[in-house]
């Protein structure tokens, strides 16, 4: 089975702080994905990576960025937290195979911003 | 653009009831469709993908959900629940073309004895 691996279940940081949440895939995957789940939200894409170096704005990009400087891993950045970016944020790999087509969500990293 | 609308917030049934969650999406174009499940304090888990082929589609757990291009709905149904299958359930949308995977806001189902 695909494997999307968030280092980090949670985190606590303060107002500020510069913030990376690590995310790797096992399985050569092309796509990653950064979204942020808020109750009654649903789950909103911040940002994604088509290929190495490569990314483009998701929905709610403001106040993140990401880098990929390696197929397999893929970073999210909050350049300086703040309060309203606590939530939870999953990562996410995806393929597309002949006429299969999936997506793999890592397990999540919850993270409080105080 | 594409988006996503889950109905209901929160549908409360009884066990062994039937159940339908329901799924509309706005898309020009083709579009692939999937339902996921959140069990509390879990990952997300597929339940079932409609990406081509029969438009009924059957998942795990008993679930199904048929595509319906005309109405651009892809609901989500079981012939009866049981209290496990209270959760989270998130309908997403994927456009062909397009790599991004567009999510409703959630319907959560709570299943009561």
């Amino acid at each position: 089975d695909v494997k999307v691996t968030q280092s980090s279940r949670y985190l606590v940081k303060r107002t500020g702080e510069k913030v990376f949440l690590e995310c790797v895939q096992d399985m050569d995957h092309e796509n990653m994905f950064w979204y942020r789940q808020d109750p009654g939200l649903g789950l909103r894409l911040i940002y994604f990576s088509y290929d190495v170096k490569m990314k483009e704005k998701g929905d709610i990009p403001e106040g993140y960025s990401v880098s990929r400087e390696k197929k397999e891993r893929f970073s999210l950045i909050l350049e300086s937290a703040s309060t309203n970016q606590t939530s939870m944020y999953l990562c996410a790999s995806s393929f597309v195979y002949r006429d299969s087509l999936g997506y793999t969500f890592g397990s999540g990293t919850r993270l409080t911003v105080v | 653009a594409q988006s996503v609308t889950q109905l209901d917030s929160q549908v409360p049934v009884f066990e062994e009831a039937p159940v339908e969650l329901r799924c509309n999406y706005s898309s020009s174009v083709s579009v692939y469709l999937f339902w996921y499940v959140q069990y509390p304090n879990q990952g997300l888990q597929l339940l079932l993908k409609y990406l081509s082929g029969s438009t009924l589609v059957k998942g795990i757990n008993g679930f199904e959900a048929e595509f319906n291009k005309s109405q651009t709905s892809f609901h989500l149904r079981k012939p009866s629940v049981h209290i496990s299958d209270t959760a989270e359930y998130f309908c997403a949308v994927k456009e062909g073309g397009s790599e991004k995977l567009v999510f409703g806001k959630g319907t959560k189902l709570t299943v009561n004895p």
